[in-house]
């Protein structure tokens, strides 16, 4: 079966530790994205990479960090600095950039800060 | 801030009536996606609409594209208990890097009552 894979789907993490959340697909696709979504809220964008070895930031990119060394992986790291890490992280990916692309979502890791 | 505002937040829906969530835009759009999320769920691809005044149809939705390409609706006839989840819009922009992004609505939360 093709798709996304996100794990673990429920993290919890002490306040100040720096944690990874995982995100693969085995789609072929160039382009990846990782959301946040709050209740009440829609999904904003942290960061997305249209290549490999490629990325940039999306609307709130402070406080996380990413990689892409290898096409179908694009770990997503939350960090200390981010000063309300709480929530519900969406990776997604589209056969190549630009908007014209269905994104296709992983199941999502619902991240718990203590 | 959201540039893609999405009405209403909630809509409480009997079984068998229809409803419809509005998606306004402060900026022209190249193109428009819809997306539905069961609860716990991710959000699952819709639709696409792209052409001003576009109007698709799938069984029980209508989607249409504003001429001015600002504004779509989804409107939902003979609502289902199936239907239930939260709709999101999601808005295709270009931006200056020559890439673009997508911008989500909040969402409409729909509860129906059997």
């Amino acid at each position: 079966d093709g798709g996304i894979t996100q794990s673990p789907k429920y993290l919890f993490r002490k306040e100040g530790q720096n944690v990874t959340l995982s995100c693969e697909q085995n789609l072929n696709h160039d382009a990846m994205y990782w959301y946040r979504q709050d209740p009440g809220q829609g999904l904003r964008l942290i960061y997305y990479s249209q290549i490999v070895n490629d990325f940039q930031k999306g609307d709130i990119a402070e406080g996380y960090s990413v990689s892409r060394e290898k096409k179908e992986s694009f770990p997503l790291t939350v960090t200390s600095a981010q000063k309300n890490p709480t929530a519900f992280y969406l990776c997604a990916s589209t056969p190549t950039s630009g908007g014209l692309n269905e994104q296709f979502f992983g199941p999502g890791t619902r991240l718990t800060v203590l | 801030g959201q540039q893609v505002m999405q009405i209403p937040q909630y809509q409480h829906v009997q079984e068998g009536e229809d409803f419809t969530t509005y998606c306004n835009s402060s900026t022209t759009l190249s193109n428009i996606q819809w997306y539905k999320q069961r609860p716990g769920g991710h959000p699952v691809f819709l639709i696409q609409l792209v052409k001003s005044g576009e109007v698709k149809k799938q069984k029980r939705l209508t989607f249409q594209f504003g001429e001015a390409k600002k504004n779509s609706s989804l409107h939902i006839t003979a609502t289902q208990t199936t239907d239930v989840g939260t709709y999101f819009c999601a808005g295709f922009r270009v931006t200056t890097d020559s890439w673009g992004k997508f911008q989500f609505g909040a969402g409409t939360q729909v509860v129906v009552t059997p």
